[in-house]
């Protein structure tokens, strides 16, 4: 089946610095990848859809200058946290859909990065 | 705009006993609805979308136009089903053309022995 594979799976940064997480699509291509923010407890925040080849698409109240997402092929996207701060403290997971439809066969979930900012 | 509640942040049962994991949508066109399983220290895994009408390790959910509900059941809960649930709706489209899903909060499912 689809495998979508996330790095690192965790990070520890200091404030200010830039962390980047990789998601991929190991055998398909992803015309479309989700970034999500997951808070203890709570949902899945859908922070920004990434379309291949074009400008993300961020949701209300996500800093686009600061959660920069690069989808720049079909297998790979990338959400950068720049100027990281403890606030920016929590889980990332990356989503793709192979864009058969209203996600044929669901969305499949990269194992998601958890990013402890000190 | 689309949106997906779980109104149950955590349902505890006995092992045997029969399990409904409650989820409403609001969306005014047609929506596709999944239920999704995060069990610990998994990712996120597809358990079943209404489209298909399937029943995946005994659970069932049937989509209720009419109560805009999409609850998830099972009739006797086993030790293993014990995990985080999310109900998902996908139905508003992005400028590219793909669906984007809204998630529930999710609710905690444990099932004591």
């Amino acid at each position: 089946g689809a495998v979508v594979s996330q790095h690192p799976s965790r990070v520890i940064c200091k404030s200010g610095t830039s962390v980047k997480i990789e998601c991929r699509s190991l055998d398909f291509q992803a015309t479309t990848m989700f970034w999500y923010r997951q808070f203890p407890k709570k949902s899945l925040m859908l922070m920004a859809t990434s379309n291949e080849g074009s400008k993300a698409t961020y949701e209300q109240g996500v800093e686009k200058d600061k959660f920069l997402i690069n989808h720049a092929s079909l297998t790979l996207s990338t959400l950068t946290v720049t100027s990281a701060h403890p606030e920016d403290s929590s889980f990332y997971i990356c989503s793709a859909s192979g864009g058969a439809g209203r996600g044929v066969g669901g969305y499949t979930f990269g194992s998601g990065t958890r990013l402890t900012v000190v | 705009a689309q949106r997906v509640t779980q109104p149950e942040k955590l349902l505890s049962v006995f092992k045997g006993a029969p399990v409904e994991l409650k989820c409403n949508y609001s969306y005014s066109g047609s929506p596709e609805l999944f239920w999704y399983v995060q069990y610990s220290r998994q990712r996120l895994q597809l358990l079943l979308r209404h489209i298909s009408r399937e029943s995946i390790k005994g659970f069932t959910a049937d989509l209720n136009k009419g109560e805009t509900s999409f609850h998830l059941k099972k009739p006797f809960a086993q030790e293993e089903d014990s995990a985080m649930y999310y109900c998902a709706l996908s139905g508003l489209i992005t400028s590219g053309g793909s669906y984007i899903p809204t998630f529930g909060r999710g609710t905690s499912l444990i099932v004591h022995p």
